[in-house]
């Protein structure tokens, strides 16, 4: 079974309006991180939270950590139709595994104009 | 632009062929991945090289041979592929062991293979 896993596997809304994202994991991690992949591109990172943090904003994404329930949350405001690509949550265990990210299958997000 | 190039972007091969794909990055970072992204599949790590040495083999097949000259280049080698292999292969890179491990990716190599 995959460390990250992501929830819905994809989603369609309009512009203007929320977009939420979950994750969920199997094991202790020292950070989680969300990724944004355009089709056919690379991944591009998004925002990092530590395992000692509850909440993180930047910009219009807001994310959250519940490491009791091993679960993530990733909320974009007022979308766009730019917004439109992949998300994908990576979490990172820390010690000998360093760096080595694991993700989970993503979310196609589609914002319709 | 993130600072890591790979080529070539698109790649196609019969499976006896021999080719590499190449990874270079311009952020400093001392650690550099091979991760391969299938349809339907979450990203696979293949390889990560730190200050030049391997420290993980994912298990991958030794048709895929990386090559880690320096700390700024990354090649994979190619040889006798399979129409499975077909993925986009992306190379990573980041500060291992400073810094929370956030990864900077390329754009990827699209490998179709015949």
């Amino acid at each position: 079974s995959q460390q990250g896993e992501e929830d819905p596997q994809a989603l369609s809304i309009q512009e203007g309006e929320n977009a939420t994202m979950n994750c969920s994991y199997k094991t202790s991690i020292n950070n989680l991180q969300w990724y944004r992949q355009n089709s056919g591109r690379g991944l591009v990172h998004l925002i990092l939270i530590r395992s000692n943090e509850r909440e993180k904003h930047s910009g219009r994404l807001r994310v959250t950590l519940d490491t009791s329930k091993k679960s993530s949350s990733l909320l974009i405001t007022a979308s766009r139709a730019a917004d439109t690509a992949s998300y994908f949550c990576a979490t990172d265990r820390g010690g000998t595994s360093y760096g080595k990210l694991t993700f989970g299958q993503g979310t196609i997000l589609t914002v319709h104009p | 632009e993130t600072g890591v190039t790979q080529t070539p972007r698109h790649l196609v091969m019969g499976m006896t062929n021999k080719k590499s794909l190449k990874c270079e990055q311009h952020l400093g970072h001392n650690a550099m991945y091979w991760y391969k992204q299938s349809a339907k599949k979450p990203l696979e790590l293949m390889f990560v090289y730190s200050l030049e040495e391997r420290v993980e083999n994912n298990s991958v097949p030794s048709r895929f041979s990386p090559e880690c000259p320096n700390s700024s280049h990354l090649f994979l080698h190619l040889h006798t592929l399979q129409p499975e292999d077909s993925a986009l292969y992306l190379c990573a890179s980041s500060h291992h062991d400073r810094g929370p491990g956030e990864l900077f990716f390329g754009e990827g190599s699209r490998l179709t293979v015949l």
